[in-house]
């Protein structure tokens, strides 16, 4: 099973700033199997990005997915106060696995 | 619009049985896997399993697998997840969610369905 961990564990950021969420995996994965997921307080995951750097619909620009290999990461180019909340990636292979997630708050 | 109603909270007692229920609706229910994920309050997603209603094929997560029994009814287009005999420790949200038609990943989520045991 691969393993997926995610850092830092939580972000403190300040509205306006960059976010770079990193999420490696013990091995390999294919680019097309590794998604993120935007949780909000008391909602539901959402997709943001699939296939790693794909952004799923209504998703606005300043989402942004990359990297390969075990190494993935998912940008956020200037936050806004809706964005505060928890990222969460996931490999969707033959046995799904999430990250223990990387929660952004407000510094 | 697609989307994904769960049944409501429920509270049982250690060793009771439960069967919570995902509706899927505004796309071909038959034709997409549902997956259902555990989160125990202020921790992660864990993924439970997944179903294709289609034929009932099912795949389970190695720590799931032998404790849940995910099934579906193509007639209701409707997903559950089931307990024979719930612990403490199943205190949690459950979330179902669709695979996506044209990518590998859920795209569609349900509401969420809490589940608290309690003596």
């Amino acid at each position: 099973e691969i393993v997926l961990t995610q850092s830092p564990g939580t972000l403190f950021l300040s509205p306006g700033e960059r976010a770079t969420l990193s999420c490696r995996a013990s091995q390999r994965v294919g680019s097309s199997y590794l998604h993120w997921y935007q949780q909000k307080r008391g909602q539901a995951p959402r997709l943001l990005i699939y296939a790693t750097s794909s952004r799923a619909t209504g998703i606005p620009d300043r989402f942004s997915g990359s990297g390969s290999g075990t190494d993935f990461t998912l940008t956020i180019s200037r936050l806004e106060p809706e964005d505060f909340a928890v990222y969460h990636c996931q490999h969707y292979g033959v046995s799904l696995t999430f990250g223990g997630g990387t929660q952004v708050e407000i510094k | 619009e697609v989307q994904l109603v769960q049944s409501g909270a429920e509270v049982k007692k250690p060793g009771e049985s439960l069967k919570i229920s995902c509706k899927g609706s505004g796309y071909s229910f038959s034709n997409c896997w549902v997956g259902w994920v555990r989160q125990v309050p202020g921790k992660g997603l864990e993924w439970m399993g997944n179903i294709y209603p289609g034929d009932s094929q099912t795949s389970y997560s190695s720590s799931f697998g032998g404790h849940v029994t995910i099934s579906a009814d193509e007639s209701l287009s409707t997903a559950y997840l089931q307990w024979s005999s719930l612990d403490a420790s199943d205190t949690a949200m459950y979330y179902c969610a669709r695979r996506g038609t044209s990518m590998i990943a859920f795209d569609i989520w349900g509401q969420g369905t809490l589940v608290t045991v309690s003596s």
